[in-house]
């Protein structure tokens, strides 16, 4: 069963534009990731933010959570049409014995036309 | 390139047949994930081991099996195929100090005619 709720499904904009996502999910966490897939290829991990931090910045990417809420957001500044792709946030769990089990979202499609 | 490595690219098999997906994790990487990739199901977690040990089971058939090898290497097996079981079959791997941060191979592609 899919954790995170991704939105929007379907994101187009214009190369140096902003792009946001939103992701919200259920239950406790540790950590929140955001990864990135091209077309059918595999999964790129981009950025991990932990239960007991805000917001989280790598190079043009801005990362933020807020537990109360259940939800986080992705930013990417100034955006490049190389962006275009899936982008997922992904869960890992609190407690118990998930281990490293991630719960991945929907995913949101982003393209950046140039 | 992830360092993560699958075999084959691509698959394509007919109703109640087995096949067998390989992975080999980044050097020195112990943990191995599976993770499957459906349009209906989206990325669902398959199963975790860690130096050859079973430590976390997601949504996985019964039909399907995995281990991993003195080596690290790991294998899924999934059998009986149906329709349904066709998908993008991924392996990801960790590193030791840390499962949160994990590698994504390139994929299986499974198709089930």
């Amino acid at each position: 069963s899919q954790q995170g709720e991704e939105d929007p499904q379907a994101l187009s904009i214009q190369e140096g534009e902003n792009a946001t996502m939103n992701c919200s999910y259920k239950t406790s966490i540790n950590n929140l990731q955001w990864y990135r897939q091209n077309s059918g290829r595999g999964l790129v991990h981009l950025i991990l933010i932990r239960s007991n931090e805000r917001e989280k910045h790598s190079g043009r990417l801005r990362v933020t959570l807020d537990t109360s809420k259940k939800s986080s957001s992705l930013l990417i500044t100034a955006s490049r049409a190389a962006d275009t792709a899936s982008y997922f946030c992904a869960t890992a769990n609190a407690g118990g014995t998930s281990y490293g089990k991630l719960t991945f979202g929907q995913g949101t499609i982003l393209t950046v036309h140039p | 390139d992830s360092g993560v490595t699958q075999t084959p690219k691509h698959l394509i098999t007919a109703t109640g047949q087995r096949v067998t997906l390989r992975c080999s994790p980044r050097s020195g990487d112990l943990s191995v994930y599976w993770y499957q990739q459906s349009l209906d199901q989206g990325l669902q977690f398959l199963i975790q081991y860690y130096n050859g040990e079973e430590r976390a089971k997601g949504n996985i058939l019964e039909r399907f099996s995995a281990q991993q090898f003195p080596d690290l290497h790991s294998e899924l097996n999934l059998s009986s195929l149906e329709l349904g079981d066709s998908a993008l079959y991924f392996c990801a791997s960790s590193p030791r100090y840390s499962w949160n941060e994990q590698f994504f191979g390139p994929g299986t592609r499974l198709t089930v005619l």
